[in-house]
């Protein structure tokens, strides 16, 4: 068990709606991560957070914020969602102490599709 | 970011050994190599990770090249459960843990 929640784990939205998918981690961890999913793409970062209010862009963050006012919850929001944000939504957490021993653990996804 | 290739698909037969290849000719000294795998419908799952040494764990083992310009994930034992999409990452030392997945190699076990 990754100790991570996602939430909605489904939605159907219309274009131009805006939409929050939530990421709730239970164990403190320092580091969280965004990543969608597409059809003949690997996963790709949209953006992750180091820390309470720190955060930072990953390859595809254009039509995304986040925001992490709380160590345990990381915030996704499409702002005004397209079609194109059709995709699978994974969260991820880094786990471990340090040097080798940490992991990269990813939630179970959010179904979002754009209609 | 330093790439990986990986075979498209492979194919493995129930209670045999399966050998994954990755290839990263371009690895630096600072990379270390990952591999995750994904499950139909499911996020990625860790596997192992190596810097230089070959490392094994409960799920596999992980054998890198002493030129570390590829490396090996070893299923002991296939089973039906471990057909999945292996992916192979190199990750940089001061990366912040940013993953870069390419396409992965997908594994089919046959009964």
């Amino acid at each position: 068990d990754a100790g991570i929640t996602q939430s909605p784990r489904h939605k159907v939205t219309e274009t131009g709606t805006p939409v929050t998918l939530r990421c709730h981690q239970t164990e403190n961890h320092r580091y969280m991560y965004w990543y969608r999913q597409d059809p003949g793409h690997g996963l790709r970062l949209i953006h992750y957070s180091y820390g309470v209010k720190d955060t930072d862009k990953g390859e595809v963050s254009d039509g995304y914020s986040v925001s992490r006012s709380k160590t345990e919850d990381f915030l996704l929001t499409l702002e005004s969602a397209t079609s194109s944000q059709t995709s699978v939504y994974f969260c991820a957490i880094k786990k471990g102490t340090g040097g080798t021993g940490n992991t990269i653990y990813f939630g179970e996804g959010s179904w979002l599709t754009v209609v | 970011d330093a790439k990986t290739t990986q075979p498209n698909s492979m194919e493995s037969n129930e209670e045999e050994p399966v050998h994954l290849p990755c290839n990263h000719s371009t690895i630096s000294g600072t990379d270390y190599i990952h591999w995750y795998r994904q499950l139909p419908s499911q996020g990625p799952e860790y596997v192992i990770h190596g810097l230089t040494s070959n490392v094994n764990n409960r799920m596999a083992s992980l054998a890198i090249a002493e030129d570390r310009k590829s490396s090996t994930l070893i299923l002991h034992r296939a089973t039906l459960r471990d057909a999945a999409v292996y992916y192979c990452i190199l990750r940089f030392g001061g990366s912040n843990y940013k993953l870069t997945f390419g396409k992965g190699t997908l594994l089919t076990v046959n009964p």
